[in-house]
């Protein structure tokens, strides 16, 4: 079974750029969170959807973060502009409900130049 | 804030069981015990969770005692692939609303030959 699917594995690119990170949460589930995970902060929730509506987003650090969630089997967390200190790992998870375990991806490691 | 105190390292020989104990003291009626693990380079993987009774899976066995102010996870094989970081969560479970994940800096298990 193909679980929840995350591109680019890798980026890097310089300040000031825009980032598109992307999410392919696990078909039939109608939750999906996008988390952060640095080494001085751990992983963080940034933002979660269910039924493809935003219900939280505020674990998103500044304006300069956005996420979507067009359809059910696809989001994206866009950074613009990007800065260093965006640097880290971004995990996408899915789960069938919204309090079910959640499934994760194997992240985008983004390093901001 | 994490609502779970974890030891931050062990080690355990390979073949043995592996018990990790978690500290969750101020946790309520209705919040529910986690267990998720991370191995290096890869997202968190879901292993089990449970209120008060004592849970067992394909992957490991949760012990909660009668007070719930304390848990174990039992690995009872622990081989080279279950090197990781493993992360005890204590979070509510409602029908009409989320209690979101929070992930604290989890125990870091090494299988040793």
């Amino acid at each position: 079974d193909a679980g929840v699917i995350q591109s680019p594995r890798h980026e890097v690119t310089e300040m000031g750029q825009e980032v598109t990170l992307r999410c392919k949460p696990i078909s039939g589930h109608n939750s999906l969170f996008w988390y952060r995970q640095t080494m001085m902060r751990g992983l963080e929730l940034l933002i979660y959807f269910n039924n493809n509506v935003p219900i939280d987003d505020s674990g998103m650090p500044e304006d300069r973060f956005s996420a979507k969630m067009p359809n059910a089997s696809f989001s994206t967390l866009k950074i613009q502009p990007s800065e260093p200190r965006d640097s880290a790992v971004y995990f996408c998870a899915s789960s069938p409900l919204l309090n079910q375990p959640q499934h994760f991806g194997d992240g985008t490691r983004l390093s901001i130049l | 804030d994490a609502k779970t105190t974890q030891p931050p390292s062990m080690d355990c020989a390979e073949g043995r069981a592996a018990n990790l104990p978690c500290n969750h003291s101020t946790i309520s009626g209705n919040e529910y015990v986690y267990w998720y693990r991370q191995i290096h380079s890869q997202g968190p993987q879901y292993i089990i969770h449970g209120l008060k009774n004592n849970e067992t899976n394909e992957m490991a066995s949760l012990i909660i005692t009668e007070d719930r102010k304390s848990s174990t996870l039992i690995l009872p094989h622990a081989t080279l692939r279950d090197t990781a970081v493993y992360y005890c969560i204590v979070r509510a479970v409602m029908k009409t609303s989320y209690d979101k994940v929070i992930f604290g800096p989890g125990t870091s298990l090494s299988v040793i030959p």
